[in-house]
């Protein structure tokens, strides 16, 4: 596989849940981004990674969200406490040289 | 702030048309601009990025443009098919910051 994979691609949870998603970029790729879409709307920043380090986060990322990327490989972003809200495409995206891949992104929605 | 605007917002045209999709941003302070096609509920798929020292990109049918002193880029679609039906996206990617920031994007009809 040479793309972004996203798991899961669809995440149905109720309010106040706890969810996590998961992105593995491409094989060699150091840098790995998180974004959130909602309809309608461009993709928006959430936060970065060079390898392991988490270099740059969004005032988007409330306290509720966390993510990590232990050891440069894949990476995961939980919400605790969903709310409402949150329902949006969760996108995940990786580089190595100047060209960002993009994978198909996780789709939750929060009832 | 960086902000990317996207004219038109949708735009339906005859299959075989040339057409042109615009993108503006407002601090010319870029690194590089890259355009993405979205398909309904899925990710984004990269078509060219342009460089802040280029002027324009060609892959195929596909032509970007870049005048970054005067915050445009277009993007042309010469001899358009019903397969190139999606939303196009524009995003900039600001100097001294890894994130890309995106317009709304262009929904495109190619009508058979």
């Amino acid at each position: 596989d040479t793309g972004v994979s996203q798991d899961p691609r669809h995440k149905i949870t109720k309010r106040g849940q706890n969810v996590t998603f998961r992105c593995d970029p491409i094989s060699e790729h150091n840098r790995l981004y998180w974004y959130r879409q909602t309809l309608g709307q461009g993709p928006e920043f959430l936060t970065y990674f060079q390898n392991e380090a988490q270099l740059e986060k969004s005032r988007l990322l409330s306290d509720r969200f966390s993510a990590e990327r232990p050891k440069g490989s894949f990476s995961t972003l939980e919400i605790q406490r969903t709310e409402q809200g949150d329902s949006a495409m969760y996108l995940c995206a990786s580089r190595r040289t100047l060209e960002a891949f993009f994978g198909q992104g996780t789709r939750l929605t929060v009832v | 702030k960086q902000e990317v605007t996207q004219i038109p917002a949708a735009l339906s045209v005859p299959e075989g048309e040339n057409l042109v999709l615009n993108c503006s941003f407002t601090d010319s302070a870029i690194y590089n601009l890259q355009w993405f096609r979205q398909d309904p509920g899925k990710g984004l798929t990269s078509l060219l990025l342009i460089q802040s020292s280029q002027r324009e990109q060609t892959s195929g049918r596909l032509n970007a443009s870049l005048d970054k002193s005067s915050g445009r880029s277009t993007l042309y679609i010469a001899a358009s098919q019903p397969g190139d039906s999606a939303t196009y996206l524009c995003a900039v990617n600001e100097g001294g910051s890894e994130k890309l920031v995106f317009g709304k994007g262009t929904k495109l009809t190619v009508n058979p």
